[in-house]
């Protein structure tokens, strides 16, 4: 079975711009949670996504959105980019999202804003 | 609300030695526990987790942990270490107990295994 799949891997953008992350769950799995790591803020929560409704979300402005699909997958979206933004967005899966449920994460995209 | 805390953000041991990496927890309800390995540039791996059945979980890679619950704690242990255990390693807690997806994480602890 393929793991969790992120597109892009590495991603270089300007203050002001915005981008939008994309991560492929295991198949049949129907949550999906984005986490920021940051070498200042360790790992932080995003938001969680269950059949394509957001079910939990962390303490990050409204720049930061995000959809799931019909067919699990999931994008982020960061409008209007700080500097401050630059890190690895790591997306996990897990197939019942329970709380007891392994999450099982991709490689992580690595955003750096200039 | 839950709340995990790993004592030492660095840990360094010789090739062959016990591996202990602390992890003590905070939690109004029973807790769903986590330890996850990060390569570099790779994304978290499972070593293993406590989800209220044995408190001595096995993991992969020689890896256990045990949950205390008197003493609120979930600490990793090996019994020798190998040059390839070096990672970094973070203990999370499953943060809403009738809804999964999110998990929070200690600081981390970068473990380094000297030849």
């Amino acid at each position: 079975k393929a793991g969790v799949t992120q597109t892009p891997r590495y991603l270089i953008k300007t203050r002001g711009q915005q981008v939008t992350l994309s991560c492929s769950p295991i198949s049949g799995h129907r949550s999906v949670s984005w986490y920021q790591q940051t070498p200042g803020q360790g790992l932080q929560f995003l938001f969680e996504y269950f059949s394509e409704t957001q079910r939990n979300k962390g303490n990050f402005p409204g720049r930061f959105s995000g959809r799931q699909f019909s067919n699990s997958r999931s994008e982020m979206n960061v409008s209007t980019l700080e500097l401050g933004d630059s890190a690895l967005y790591l997306c996990a899966s897990s197939s019942r999202g329970t709380s007891a449920d392994t999450q099982y994460f991709g490689p992580g995209t690595r955003l750096t804003v200039l | 609300a839950q709340s995990v805390t790993q004592l030492g953000s660095h840990v360094s041991v010789s090739e062959g030695a016990l591996v202990l990496l602390r992890c003590n927890y905070s939690s109004s309800v029973p807790p769903y526990l986590f330890w996850y390995v990060q390569y570099p540039n790779q994304g978290l791996q499972l070593l293993l987790k406590y989800t209220s059945a044995a408190t001595l979980v096995k993991g992969i890679n020689g890896f256990e942990a045990e949950f205390k619950k008197s003493e609120t704690s979930f600490h990793l242990t090996k019994p020798s270490a190998h040059m390839s255990d070096a990672a970094e390693y973070f203990c999370a807690v499953s943060a809403n107990y009738n809804q999964g997806g999110k998990l929070i994480f200690g600081q981390g602890t970068e473990l380094s295994v000297k030849p």
